[in-house]
């Protein structure tokens, strides 16, 4: 079984100032973790994924991520907030065994940014 | 690349009467499609699954008769809500993954579904 957990219904951050939204995951297994933005009425967009590597994944919009394996924790950050970041943000985990496998996602987070 | 087309994008219907809601991978052939639900400042619940040529894996408490699922070929996949009810209004959002790409998902646009 996979879980996911968003621990924050919402975020709210001045504009300007950083931002964290918390993920963290549980799987039997070796996983991959994705980050997707929602704008409301909209479908998801992907932000960026970690499948192997460099535990620091950049992604789009100036979003990056942290895998922490001993954590196993994947919070995404950006060093400067924009209002237009306002929007739902979902994490989500899938078992990494090479082929297509589905998605479980978190809870999501409602991220706030404000003048 | 990897674009994935969601039709129709909005969709009012009546009670009792049936709603077929179209996934489609503009530029690929998609191994895997999956078919989420979500309600209202929610996140996404995957209800099914499917590959081409075969049927169907449900998640538990998803009703089969009711969500009927048809991946007919490698670029389509269609959920047809059958004898709709108002509390089936919801977000519905198709993802496909890509031959030779693994787990990555690329998703549709959604599509608001409501029935009065």
């Amino acid at each position: 079984a996979q879980s996911v957990a968003q621990p924050e219904d919402q975020v709210n951050v001045a504009e300007g100032n950083p931002l964290t939204v918390k993920c963290t995951y549980s799987v039997s297994g070796n996983p991959y973790l994705f980050w997707y933005v929602q704008y409301p009425n909209r479908g998801l967009q992907f932000l960026l994924k970690y499948i192997t590597g460099d535990n620091l994944v950049k992604g789009s919009y100036g979003f990056e991520a942290e895998f922490n394996k001993s954590q196993t924790s994947f919070h995404l950050k950006k060093p400067s907030a924009l209002v237009s970041d306002s929007a739902l943000y979902l994490c989500a985990v899938s078992l990494n065994t090479g082929t297509a496998s589905k998605l479980t996602f978190g809870t999501g987070t409602r991220l706030q940014v404000t003048l | 690349g990897a674009v994935v087309s969601q039709h129709p994008s909005r969709v009012i219907c009546k009670s009792g009467t049936s709603v077929k809601i179209e996934c489609r991978s503009l530029d690929f052939q998609a191994t895997t499609m999956f078919w989420y639900r979500q309600f209202p400042k929610q996140s996404l619940m995957l209800m099914a699954t499917s590959n081409e040529g075969s049927k169907a894996t449900y998640e538990q408490g998803v009703e089969k008769d009711k969500f009927l699922i048809n991946h007919a070929s490698l670029t389509l996949s269609t959920l047809t809500v059958t004898s709709a009810h108002p509390e089936d209004s919801s977000f519905y959002i198709c993802s496909a993954t890509r031959t030779g790409y693994g787990t990555e998902a690329f998703f549709g646009q959604g599509t608001r579904l409501t029935v009065v």
